[in-house]
């Protein structure tokens, strides 16, 4: 049971270049959600998706694009890479019901040169 | 919006003692959850206890049980018997809970952390 899994887990890009960071859960969850975190923030919601081509902005989605054309998959973009982007990317899911557990991936550590 | 604070960085604890954890969040809704998160070193998020806000018992799994005072908007985290493997960073975190005929996406509100390192 693969459970959710996030690709690559490190990524060092440069400014202006577009990356994309892969995202993919096998429980078949309605719901998906990136989120950043940055020491002395936390975790912040960038994007969220209820559902197959459903999805809306979070807290900080600026210079970020996603996508989900399918239910297990919910890829995030950095249209141009910036240097303020370097952080720790998580994803996660949880199925429709709101009292369900948000389940998170490994992340993957992004640093923008 | 909603806000979660967390005041204390860093804490330390021996092995085998009890610590507590801090937290204390702002909002104006009524029906939400509360939850702690484990944050080790491999970077995995980690779900430790998790606190329905209608409902008045404190939520206790083994180890960990937390002190939830709605009135005053505070939710911390006790960790008994502190364990070596409970090093990491412990993150509270604040779910809104959709209303009646609402809905809600399950947004979560992180706190900043807080470090913890027992030590032997």
């Amino acid at each position: 049971d693969a459970g959710i899994t996030q690709s690559p887990r490190y990524k060092i890009t440069e400014t202006g270049r577009q990356v994309t960071l892969m995202c993919h859960q096998t429980w078949s969850h309605s719901y998906m959600f990136w989120y950043r975190q940055d020491l002395g923030h936390g975790l912040r919601l960038i994007y969220y998706s209820a559902a197959a081509d459903i999805t809306d902005k979070g807290e900080v989605p600026d210079g970020y694009v996603v996508s989900r054309s399918k239910t297990e998959n919910f890829p995030l973009t950095l249209e141009s890479a910036t240097r303020s982007q370097t952080s720790v990317y998580f994803c996660a899911s949880r199925r429709d019901s709101i009292a369900d557990t948000q389940y998170f991936g490994p992340g993957t550590r992004l640093t923008v040169l | 919006a909603q806000t979660v604070t967390q005041s204390q960085p860093e804490m330390s604890v021996q092995e085998a003692e009890t610590v507590t954890l801090s937290c204390t969040y702002d909002t104006s809704e009524n029906n939400y959850y509360l939850f702690w998160y484990k944050q080790p070193p491999s970077r995995q998020m980690i779900l430790v206890i998790r606190q329905e806000a209608y409902k008045q018992q404190n939520a206790t799994e083994n180890r960990f049980s937390v002190n939830f005072q709605k009135a005053a908007k505070s939710f911390s985290l006790k960790i008994s018997d502190s364990q070596l493997g409970d090093t990491a960073m412990y993150f509270c975190a604040f779910m809104k809970r959709a209303n009646a005929g609402g809905t809600s996406y399950g947004k979560l509100t992180f706190g900043q952390g807080t470090i913890l390192t027992v030590h032997p």
